[in-house]
């Protein structure tokens, strides 16, 4: 079956420091492959996308590339400000799917 | 653009009492869901629907039981509520068949069951 297992939290940085956050996941098929970004008191949407390998989806200074050979698809931002402080989700879609499976989600809090 | 839609937003029940939650699209989705959210357990699927008269479990759909009215809408009912059901609870929607498409999600109801 399809499973995502997610770098555990909480993560904890300083304002301006490069940020991972690791992904890895099991699937049948080619999915397509996503990270949501739930801030506080919200729910889901997405951040970035990536429909292939070695694609790469960027938004808002964070990227992600498509790793099909080792199964990932790490996110990361060089520089990361204190309105990033959220929770990411990584999920991959099998396309046809019929259902969406997460990650159990990394809560990131940058410090001034 | 109202996207998705729940309501109610917070919800205080006692244990054993009945409620629905509802969820409206207005994206021309077929593919609806309900998720829970507790604390660093990430989002669960507890049931979703392909399309408009087709329902399926998810993860944890023990306890619940789920309406696709139309294809707008997708209701989640808590028949006789427990305190392990107290949660947050997600709708979302999104395209069926495009592995490309994105999930939207509501602004979450906060269920509290005492």
């Amino acid at each position: 079956g399809n499973s995502v297992t997610q770098m555990e939290g909480p993560v904890t940085l300083s304002e301006e420091a490069f940020l991972t956050i690791n992904c890895t996941y099991t699937a049948t098929g080619y999915p397509s492959l996503f990270w949501y970004v739930q801030y506080p008191g919200e729910g889901l949407q997405l951040l970035l996308k990536a429909t292939k390998a070695d694609d790469k989806g960027s938004n808002k200074g964070f990227e992600a590339t498509y790793r099909k050979e080792t199964t990932s698809f790490h996110l990361e931002k060089g520089s990361v400000q204190v309105s990033d402080s959220a929770v990411y989700f990584c999920a991959p879609l099998i396309q046809g799917a019929q259902k969406l499976v997460f990650g159990q989600g990394t809560r990131l809090t940058i410090n001034p | 653009n109202a996207g998705v839609t729940q309501t109610p937003k917070f919800q205080v029940l006692k244990t054993g009492q009945s409620m629905t939650l509802q969820c409206a699209q207005d994206m021309n989705h077929n593919s609806m869901y309900w998720y829970r959210q507790d604390p660093g357990m990430g989002l669960r699927l507890i049931y979703y629907s392909a399309s408009e008269g087709t329902t399926d479990k998810g993860e944890v759909p023990n306890g619940y039981n789920v309406s696709r009215l139309n294809k707008r809408e997708f209701s989640l009912r808590l028949e006789s509520a427990a305190p392990s059901q107290t949660s947050v609870y997600f709708c979302a929607s999104s395209e069926t068949g495009r592995g490309n498409t994105e999930a939207f999600f509501g602004q979450g109801t906060r269920l509290t069951v005492v």
